[in-house]
């Protein structure tokens, strides 16, 4: 199975700021991952397919890039609902997903 | 737009089974993939398998072979999922969340999630 790890596994921000998330595969996927959003005792929520696509209704100041074996999630402006767990997950092969990142206030 | 509604959360003793189901509606369901989804207290989220209901055909992640069922039935658009041999590790809320066909797709839409509590 592909492993997928992300860093960091949480990272502390003001509102406004800028963060990047970093996931990378075990082996090449070329594009097939994408990054989702979950809060407290709900459902994860998709923000990002194909690497770099927006989800319809995803607010831009989410961006995703990358290829190969190496991906980053960028939140700019990060607002007060931006608070969050953020997980990958690869689609090249039976979906596997990161550990998760937990984005605090700080 | 299509969502996902689950059946409700249960209590289950070791080495029981738990069939656990997700209602679509508001949408198309047969060409869709649904998959489970499962998150322990705590820690972060696993694929259990899929299904796709138009063709019937389910696929398992290699930890859970044996030991899980998945199923749908197009005339209600209700997908299931049977876990046997439970153990306490089984304890986690499962998602399901609908894919593309072939598999080859993120998981845009979720249900809320059930609850299964595997305790003695």
């Amino acid at each position: 199975a592909i492993q997928l790890t992300q860093s960091p596994s949480s990272l502390s921000a003001f509102v406004g700021d800028t963060v990047t998330i970093s996931c990378r595969a075990s082996q090449v996927i070329i594009s097939t991952l994408a990054w989702y959003q979950q809060k407290p005792g709900r459902a994860p929520k998709l923000l990002i397919y194909n690497a770099f696509r927006l989800e319809s209704g995803v607010p831009s100041r989410f961006s995703g890039s990358g290829s190969g074996t190496d991906f980053t999630l960028t939140i700019s402006s990060l607002q007060p609902d931006d608070f969050a767990t953020y997980y990958c997950q690869q689609y090249d092969s039976d979906p596997t997903f990161g550990g998760g990142t937990k984005v605090e206030i700080k | 737009q299509v969502q996902l509604v689950h059946s409700g959360a249960e209590v289950k003793k070791p080495g029981s089974s738990v069939n656990v189901s997700c209602k679509a509606s508001g949408g198309t369901f047969s060409t869709y993939s649904i998959s489970w989804v499962r998150q322990a207290p705590g820690q972060g989220l696993e694929w259990v398998g899929g299904v796709i209901p138009i063709f019937g055909t389910a696929k398992y992640a290699q930890k859970f072979q044996g030991r899980v069922t998945m199923t749908a039935d197009e005339s209600t658009s209700t997908a299931y999922m049977e876990l046997s041999s439970l153990t306490s590790e089984d304890t986690a809320v499962y998602y399901c969340a609908r894919g593309a066909p072939n598999w080859d797709d993120a998981f845009d839409v979720w249900g809320q999630g059930t609850l299964i509590t595997v305790s003695s």
